[in-house]
């Protein structure tokens, strides 16, 4: 089965300094890799997406992600934080799950706090 | 623009009383998902539809019954079977996961905020 760790519940940093969120996932398969970002009662607003090919992609607002296959890991980075950054990030990996049902599995999110 | 969108944004159960939360897209996705998030714990699948009068059960869905008449619409009724329904409910779309499209990330709308009274 799937599933993806977010080690860090709750992560404070201060405005203008570089961010590193970080994931682990477990899939037999290459696996679809996502990150997503929610604000206070909104939706999920999706950020970047692995899915093969250069292992470092480029996101939306400045962030980027690289893949690490050896570490099964799909860390997020920012070089410099914004207070606007401040929001739940979840990673999610996607893949094929008890038979031909495609399915993302949700981290349990890391919250960011961005002091002034 | 092309989006999802749930209503009402917040809702309030009695006990006993089914209730239905409604989910309309745009973007002419064929799948259509339901996740149900509680604080610390994530996003979890509650049903999920990859095409019309088709449904499939996600790993919570005792409780909960869906319905996909429409291709735009899938709405999620929380019965009075559920016993714990305070939540925040998201509801997404994706391109076919079926087949070479299976990669396809899923667009979220904005959430109903449901309440025991």
């Amino acid at each position: 089965a799937q599933s993806v760790t977010q080690p860090d519940i709750h992560i404070t940093v201060s405005e203008g300094a570089s961010l590193e969120l970080r994931c682990n996932y477990s899939y037999g398969a290459t696996p679809y890799l996502f990150w997503y970002v929610q604000s206070p009662g909104q939706g999920l607003q999706l950020l970047l997406k692995y899915f093969s090919g250069d292992t470092l992609v480029q996101g939306i607002k400045g962030f980027e992600a690289e893949f690490k296959r050896s570490q099964s890991s799909f860390n997020l980075r920012k070089p410099s934080v914004h207070w606007s950054d401040a929001a739940e990030y979840f990673c999610a990996v996607g893949g094929r799950s008890g038979g031909s049902n495609y399915k993302l599995t949700f981290g349990k999110g890391t919250l960011l706090t961005v002091n002034p | 623009d092309g989006g999802i969108t749930q209503s009402p944004k917040y809702l309030f159960r009695k006990e006993g009383q089914n209730v239905t939360l409604s989910c309309e897209q745009n973007l002419n996705h064929d799948a259509m998902y339901w996740y149900r998030q509680d604080p610390g714990q994530g996003l979890r699948l509650i049903y999920y539809s990859q095409i019309v009068n088709d449904f499939q059960k996600g790993d919570i869905a005792e409780g909960y019954s869906v319905s996909r008449e429409k291709k735009e619409s899938f709405p999620l009724t929380v019965t009075s079977a559920q016993k714990n329904p305070t939540a925040f409910y998201l509801c997404a779309s994706s391109i076919d996961n079926r087949g070479r499209y299976s990669n396809q990330p899923q667009h979220f709308g904005d959430g109903t905020r449901l309440s025991i009274l």
